[in-house]
């Protein structure tokens, strides 16, 4: 057991749908991640989140929004989405910012039809 | 750019062997990851590396900081260490890029 649960594990959404997906550790961490993981890709790095502040944003389209309202949960928020963003989305957290190991959740399968 | 090269994508191999999963990359680094992920996407964090050797369990992760290689050994191999495994190297920005993986499928 990871200690960071995600919610749904599974989302279908149209194009136009507003969905939340949601991330919440249990370890007591400082710092948490969203991935993105595409079919026969690299894991990618979207957002990064520090003591609730975010310190990094990989270059990722503004239909993913993400929201950090306290060190324990972390959001994103998606909306008017392509189909080529369905993936696996992979939410993490770790004691301190990089460079120390994450411990992930397992993640949200989102389907964009 | 730095480029996180595995080899092999794909392993297949008796229960009881001895595995080697390679990971190469081409700028410096701050840590070499390595990370578990089974069949329905959870992911493990196995090891974080700078330099030598770490070993957990029927686990080994080796690093070459000279030859911008690392490796992770897998001892007595069981069905249950079927997997992918992916190799991440983080730069001295923080900046963290994955590898493709490699797909291990141990037969019983």
């Amino acid at each position: 057991e990871t200690g960071v649960t995600q919610t749904p594990r599974h989302l279908v959404m149209g194009m136009t749908n507003k969905k939340s997906l949601k991330c919440e550790q249990h370890l007591g961490h400082n710092a948490m991640y969203w991935y993105k993981q595409s079919a026969k890709k690299p894991l990618e790095l979207m957002f990064v989140y520090n003591f609730k502040e975010q310190t990094e944003n990989n270059s990722v389209p503004s239909r993913f929004s993400p929201e950090c309202p306290n060190s324990s949960h972390l959001f994103l928020h998606l909306h008017t989405l392509q189909p080529e963003d369905s993936a696996l989305y992979l939410c993490a957290s770790s004691q301190d910012i990089f460079p120390l190991g994450q411990y992930f959740g397992p993640g949200t399968r989102l389907t964009v039809l | 750019k730095n480029e996180v090269e595995q080899s092999p994508q794909n392993l297949t191999a008796q229960e009881g062997e001895f595995i080697t999963i390679n990971c190469s990359y081409s700028v410096g680094i701050s840590a070499l990851h390595w990370l578990q992920q089974h069949p329905g996407g959870g992911i493990v964090s196995l090891f974080m590396l700078s330099s030598g050797k770490k070993k957990h369990g029927r686990l080994i992760a080796t690093i070459n900081i000279q030859e911008k290689h690392s490796s992770l050994h897998i001892t007595a191999s069981h069905p249950r260490d079927s997997a992918v495994y992916i190799c991440a190297a983080q730069d001295r920005d923080d900046k963290i890029i994955f590898g493709k993986g490699t797909r291990l499928h141990i037969l019983p």
